[in-house]
């Protein structure tokens, strides 16, 4: 059981705009700021987002991040194929005094 | 660019001590950074073993905390994880990372590309 929730799957087509969601508590996203992570199959977790809406360099701007209260969402605008993967929360708490990662999203691109 | 690979034994028998090192380059591991490990069993998500910072400041999380012990070397740009009393449960693929830290925020910015560490006699 993870301390952050995010559904298990989501899907969309290809050009079309999705949305995963995470959620927490005041101890983690409600005080601390969110990252994403994305797991392309068989490679490490990347970065995607962190600061709740800041992307690295190098990561397309179809990819945004949000966060209102003790909630995260991401989206990913214009989908493609290569954008299938697991997808991956994560923010500190304060009460565990760690970090804590939601349970990941499979995303698959119909 | 900065680097991470983690090294370590493949299996490890049940009730002994897994132990990996996580080699950095392109990168001093005395910089404002903390150093992280994270484990991922198969076909699951991912799980936050625990942080360290090269003061030897060390973040631990709290299910893992009695059986665990992140440490640094900075002589070889190394940071090392040690879990004991390992059972079939530690499986997993464990990933080095670079974390970085500031008020409010906790991240992984640098990943290594994880090794499977079994547990089996």
């Amino acid at each position: 059981q993870s301390v952050l929730t995010q559904p298990p799957s989501a899907s969309e087509t290809p050009g079309q705009r999705v949305t995963i969601s995470c959620s927490g508590s005041s101890s983690n996203i409600g005080g601390n700021a969110v990252s994403w992570y994305q797991q392309l199959p068989g490679t490490a977790p990347k970065l995607l987002i962190y600061s709740n809406n800041q992307r690295p360099s190098g990561v397309p701007d179809r990819f945004s991040g949000s966060k209102s209260g003790t909630s995260a969402s991401l989206a990913i605008s214009g989908l493609q194929s290569e954008d299938e993967a697991d997808y991956y929360c994560a923010a500190w708490d304060d009460s565990l005094n760690g970090l804590v990662f939601g349970g990941g999203t499979k995303l698959t691109v119909l | 660019q900065v680097q991470l690979q983690e090294s370590g034994p493949g299996l490890v028998k049940p009730s002994e001590t897994l132990s990996l090192t996580c080699t950095v380059s392109g990168y001093s591991i005395t910089n404002n950074n903390y150093w992280g490990w994270i484990r991922q069993p198969p076909g699951k998500g991912l799980e936050w073993i625990g942080t360290i910072y090269h003061s030897g400041t060390t973040y631990y999380n709290p299910s893992l905390k009695s059986r665990v012990t992140i440490s640094v070397d900075t002589s070889k740009n190394q940071f090392s994880l040690r879990l004991s009393s390992v059972t079939a449960a530690d499986t997993a693929v464990y990933y080095c990372a670079r974390e970085v830290s500031r008020s409010r925020e906790h991240w992984g910015d640098y990943w290594g590309q994880g090794t499977l560490v079994t547990v089996s006699s």
